[in-house]
């Protein structure tokens, strides 16, 4: 069975740093693209970051792209985003998700989803 | 780069039809999909590559395109169905996924 776990998330004050994780079961993180995802309180969902399972491709959203880093170990299998220089606006319930097609070259919709986990930037 | 519009909110009678309509510049040429995400969940993948269904999602969850605009439609509406909508695309062009702003479905 396929489950995804964050975990990391909790109370920064602005300009700090949260390194959250993603504990994947059921496939290999190596084999799949892998995803974040964040949605701030009552907002949409906005994309953040993608790995593909070779990190050979890694994109990141213009809003965290030179802040946020994202990575994998295979041998924990798991994915992780550093953040840094956080802001207020980085306030929000963060998700991993897996795409849908195994070691494609193009990104892929995501079907699997952890809970989330989130982060509140405050002073 | 890629701005895709939706309504924030459609009401339908349990039993009818819900329309979700998804449009942005070059929509056409892009596979669209789609999520829904109740409150207090995590999203669910409803429709990929414009119609396909992911399994475990009831048929009675279509997806279509037309032009600069998507469609999701939920026939048979039910009270469980009650959620925010999202449609997706990749932009290529930038390397980035864009979600539209959600629709928030109200089943009356």
């Amino acid at each position: 069975e396929v489950q995804l776990v964050e975990s990391g998330g909790g109370l920064v004050k602005p300009g700090g740093s949260l390194r959250l994780s993603c504990a994947a079961s059921g496939f290999s993180v190596t084999t799949y693209r892998m995803n974040w995802v964040r949605q701030a309180p009552g907002q949409g969902l906005e994309w953040v970051s993608s790995m593909s399972g070779s990190r050979a491709s890694i994109y990141y959203a213009d809003s965290v792209k030179g802040r946020f880093t994202i990575s994998r170990d295979g041998a924990k299998n798991s994915l992780f985003l550093q953040m840094n220089s956080l802001r207020a606006e980085d306030t929000a319930v963060y998700y991993c998700a897996r795409d849908i097609v195994m070691n494609y070259r193009n990104p892929s919709p995501f079907d699997f989803w952890g809970q989330g986990t989130l982060v509140t930037v405050s002073s | 780069s890629s701005v895709l519009t939706q309504p924030p909110s459609v009401s339908v009678a349990p039993g009818k039809t819900a329309n979700f309509s998804c449009g942005g510049n070059n929509i056409g040429s892009r596979s669209v999909h789609w999520y829904q995400q109740k409150a207090g969940q995590a999203p669910v993948l409803v429709i990929y590559y414009d119609r396909d269904r992911p399994s475990g999602i009831p048929e009675r969850i279509s997806g279509s395109g037309s032009g600069e605009t998507a469609t999701l439609t939920i026939s048979r509406v039910e009270a469980g169905d009650e959620a925010d909508y999202y449609c997706q695309v990749w932009d290529s062009t930038r390397g980035h996924w864009v979600f539209g702003g959600g629709t928030k479905l109200t089943v009356l």
